[in-house]
């Protein structure tokens, strides 16, 4: 059974361009989950989507979107980014929610996105 | 808002010894999960151990253990016969019924010295 994929594996962009990261869930996993890692603030959740739709959100502004496909797979956008986006990115897929289930999250190896 | 603290930013063991690392939360919810998640350099994240607040028994899996004590809001994971393939970040994480997926602590960088 295939992991989390995530694409690509590393990214440079420059300040003030947009990305958009991606995330394919395990197979009949249909939660996914998004975090930043970054040295200073560590691990923050963003935000989580389960059958295309959000149902929850980080603390992060506006310019951080996301979106999730019928087939369970998720992009995440950064609009405008700035230095301070430069980190790595994970995603986590599960069965259930977040709210109501506990099953296991799984980790995908992340997309490390530098800002310059 | 729930906190999760870790309060040792490194540790040293040797190898075959035992450690335990250390994780303080803080939330006013009854039911809830914590686990432990291991990141390597590979930077994967692995579930290492789980526990439900509901379930009294201390978790574990091989040598893995946790001592849970939810009175304290402590949440300790101890590695028994430490072995070289477990270093890595260790990190400590919250999850309740609210909105804000898993709240992590800051890590554990875990050495062991062979």
């Amino acid at each position: 059974k295939a992991g989390v994929t995530q694409t690509p594996r590393y990214l440079i962009k420059t300040r003030g361009q947009q990305v958009t990261l991606s995330c394919s869930p395990i197979s009949g996993h249909r939660s996914v989950s998004w975090y930043q890692q970054t040295p200073g603030q560590g691990l923050q959740f963003l935000f989580e989507y389960f059958s295309e739709t959000q149902r929850n959100k980080g603390n992060f502004p506006g310019r951080f979107s996301g979106r999730q496909f019928s087939n369970s797979r998720s992009e995440m956008n950064v609009s405008t980014l700035e230095l301070g986006d430069s980190a790595l990115y994970l995603c986590a897929s599960s069965f259930g929610t977040l709210r109501t289930d506990n099953t296991e999250a799984f980790f995908g190896q992340g997309t490390r996105l530098t800002v310059v | 808002a729930q906190t999760v603290t870790q309060s040792q930013p490194e540790m040293s063991v040797q190898e075959a010894e035992t450690v335990t690392l250390s994780c303080t939360y803080d939330t006013s919810e009854s039911d809830y999960y914590l686990f432990w998640y291991k990141q390597p350099p590979s930077r994967q994240m692995i579930l290492v151990i789980r526990q439900e607040a509901y379930k009294q028994q201390n978790a574990t899996e091989n040598r893995f253990s946790v001592n849970f004590q939810k009175a304290a809001k402590s949440f300790s994971l101890k590695i028994s016969d430490s072995q070289l393939g477990d270093a890595a970040m260790y990190f400590c994480a919250y999850k309740g019924g609210g909105a804000d997926g898993l709240t992590f602590g800051k890590g554990t960088h875990l050495i062991i010295q062979p």
